[in-house]
């Protein structure tokens, strides 16, 4: 089946520094990936659509300078979370999706915590 | 806009005894469903989906949802639960981007 990894699994950082988030679809090519973020016992929450060669798109309320992704090859996403701050720490997960195909693929997460 | 809820916030259900899951969705056309399940700490996992054709899909673990459009419900069941089923389930809808339900927990007592 098609796998989506993540890297880190889990980092912490100090406030005011950047962090990246990679996300790679290992075995299928990704023209599309999104981003979501998570809070405890909460639900998943859309941040941006990621599509290969061109700029993201993002949702509503979600700072595109803050949170830079590049989708720079078919089967590499990358999220960076810019200055961090205290209330970025979250759970950010990303999914993929073969051409033509509805079914999205989730990587197993990144937590980020920022003291 | 599409949009899904799950009623449930937590299910306490014993070994052994069914379990069923709601979800009711909001969608323009024909909806694509899907039902996930997630551990704590872990990504999501797929259970099973709704695309067309039978409205009972069977899915993995011994999972099943029936898509009723006149109730725009795509409920998952489970007839026997076992302790690994303790997770958190989220049911989801959309063709492109998907929109998540707020999920139900699912504690498992011995």
């Amino acid at each position: 089946g098609a796998v989506v990894s993540q890297h880190p699994s889990w980092v912490i950082c100090k406030s005011g520094t950047s962090v990246k988030i990679e996300c790679r679809s290992l075995d299928f090519q990704a023209t599309t990936m999104f981003w979501y973020r998570q809070f405890p016992k909460q639900s998943l929450m859309l941040m941006a659509t990621s599509n290969e060669g061109s700029k993201a798109t993002y949702e509503q309320g979600v700072e595109k300078d803050k949170f830079l992704i590049n989708h720079a090859s078919l089967t590499l996403s990358t999220l960076t979370v810019t200055s961090a701050h205290p209330e970025d720490s979250s759970f950010y997960i990303c999914s993929a999706g073969e051409p033509g195909q509805y079914e999205q693929y989730f990587g197993p997460g990144t937590r980020l915590t920022v003291t | 806009a599409q949009s899904v809820t799950q009623p449930d916030i937590h299910i306490t259900v014993s070994e052994g005894a069914s379990l069923e899951l709601r979800c009711n969705y909001s969608y323009g056309a024909t909806p694509y469903l899907f039902w996930y399940v997630q551990s704590p700490g872990q990504g999501l996992q797929l259970l099973l989906k709704y695309f067309s054709g039978d409205t009972l899909v069977q899915g993995i673990k011994g999972f099943e949802a029936e898509f009723k459009r006149s109730q725009s419900s795509f409920n998952l069941r489970k007839p026997s639960v076992h302790w690994s089923d303790a997770a958190e389930y989220f049911c989801a809808v959309g063709d492109y981007k998907l929109s998540f339900g707020a999920g139900t927990t699912v504690t498992v007592r011995a």
